[in-house]
């Protein structure tokens, strides 16, 4: 069964909304988690490590103000797109990282349309 | 950082062939995890194989085995006996063995003919 649980799976909503995606690892606990971000027939592009009890590290040109990360607790991680527009419109995708030679465990992703 | 590069944006095969994706990346570490993970267009990503760098040994999953050249830096994937379901984008990945990002290439598109 899945280990990392992300939702919604799909969310269409009007430009302006802010968008809140999850991202909780199951029966084990996640200090770190990653946010990809993936567009159409392209590779899953990083957007921010998720730190549990500490800020977010974002990749360059990615806008913290734009996509909110937190880690609150051990087992959860957000990721809120805050007022959407239709170039937010993509498949996002979290993942937690197993032990050092293990693969990680990603979510089954989250397909944001902004209308 | 490190790169990992995917020189096939697309690539075919006639069920039960076999055929080869290709992935080199570039990194100054000496330890480190390669990893080839499937897409389908349900948008799941689903590890095929992994190799750690300090094996020799290449890995292998049934239908699925790795040719691992650490000193040229390539890591390609072979399916043997391919399948229709073996069709979806394939994503060569790696990780630091101290760090646990990803880095990912561009991914092959694999088609399948019946």
């Amino acid at each position: 069964g899945a280990v990392v649980s992300q939702h919604p799976s799909w969310v269409i909503c009007k430009s302006g909304t802010s968008v809140k995606i999850e991202c909780r690892s199951l029966d084990f606990q996640a200090t770190t988690m990653f946010w990809y971000r993936q567009f159409p027939k392209q590779s899953l592009m990083l957007m921010a490590t998720s730190n549990e009890g500490s800020k977010a590290t974002y990749e360059q040109g990615v806008e913290k103000d734009k996509f909110l990360i937190n880690h609150a607790s051990l087992t959860l991680s957000t990721l809120t797109v805050t007022s959407a527009h239709p170039e937010d419109s993509s498949f996002y995708i979290c993942s937690a990282p197993g032990q050092l030679n293990q693969p990680q465990h990603f979510g089954d992703g989250t397909r944001l349309s902004i209308l | 950082a490190q790169t990992v590069t995917q020189s096939q944006p697309e690539m075919s095969v006639q069920e039960a062939e076999t055929v080869t994706l290709s992935c080199t990346y570039d990194t100054s570490e000496s330890d480190y995890y390669l990893f080839w993970y499937k897409q389908p267009p349900s948008r799941q990503m689903i590890l095929v194989i992994r190799q750690e760098a300090y094996k020799q040994q290449n890995a292998t999953e049934n239908r699925f085995s790795v040719n691992f050249q650490k000193a040229a830096k390539s890591f390609s994937l072979k399916i043997s006996d391919s399948q229709l379901g073996d069709a979806a984008m394939y994503f060569c990945a790696y990780r630091s063995a101290n760090f646990n990002k990803f880095y990912f290439g561009s991914g092959t598109k694999l088609n399948v003919k019946p």
